[in-house]
């Protein structure tokens, strides 16, 4: 089975719709992302959390807002989707540090593909 | 975090090795070379990280020069399998944002029969 699961892996919706998409893990990892991937633009980080109780924005959060339910568990929302969120979105996850050194490598999910009309 | 510059495509025989050059000239001390691989639309995959000293795991292989400002991936014995985009990502430890990973444009590598 996946360490790292997203659904739904397709979603065609429409302007003004608000869509969540979900990510879990099995990893036990504390730390969760997520990206969006857009052709020709490689991967932009969205929001990301450390820990239940913690929520950080990313370089490009505005028009989304996430939720972290368990350690396990981290959702994005889109509130009201506009068809420039058509993108692949990725959901991550890593531990909080390397015994060894460096940053932690990060588990990436199948990905969503996200259409909106 | 450092700019990486990677050539935009590359091809391999299959059996062949394979190796990813990528330059870092403005790397810093602290930071340190990671490589990842992008398979056709799925989720990016860890393949290897260094400081400085070269490094190899069950998937591949990672030369850093001594002034640091360039490393090369090396698969060495490319299969079909290994047709993905690879990028070459430079991170500070501490980093900034979370752990944020900037993906550049990447090495597009097509491993041919």
């Amino acid at each position: 089975d996946a360490d790292v699961t997203q659904t739904p892996r397709n979603r065609i919706t429409k302007t003004g719709k608000r869509i969540m998409l979900e990510c879990s893990q099995t990893k036990g990892h504390d730390r969760m992302y997520w990206y969006r991937q857009d052709p020709g633009l490689g991967l932009r980080l969205i929001y990301y959390s450390f820990d239940v109780k913690d929520i950080n924005k990313g370089e490009i959060s505005d028009g989304y807002s996430v939720s972290r339910q368990a350690q396990a568990k981290f959702s994005l929302s889109l509130e009201s989707a506009i068809p420039n969120q058509t993108a692949l979105y990725f959901c991550a996850t890593s531990v909080a540090s390397l015994l060894a050194g460096g940053p932690p490598e990060q588990f990436f999910g199948p990905g969503t593909r996200l259409t909106v009309l | 975090d450092a700019k990486t510059t990677q050539p935009p495509s590359m091809d391999c025989a299959e059996g062949r090795a394979a190796n990813l050059p990528c330059n870092h000239s403005t790397i810093s001390g602290n930071e340190y070379v990671y490589w990842y691989r992008q398979i056709h639309s799925q989720g990016p995959q860890y393949i290897i990280h260094g400081l400085k000293n070269n490094e190899t795991n069950e998937m591949a292989s990672l030369i850093i020069t001594e002034d640091r400002k360039s490393s090369t991936l090396i698969l060495p014995h490319a299969t079909l399998r290994d047709t993905a985009v690879y990028y070459c990502i430079v991170r500070a430890r501490p980093y900034n944002q979370g752990g944020k990973l900037i993906f550049g444009q990447g090495t597009e590598l097509s491993v041919k029969p």
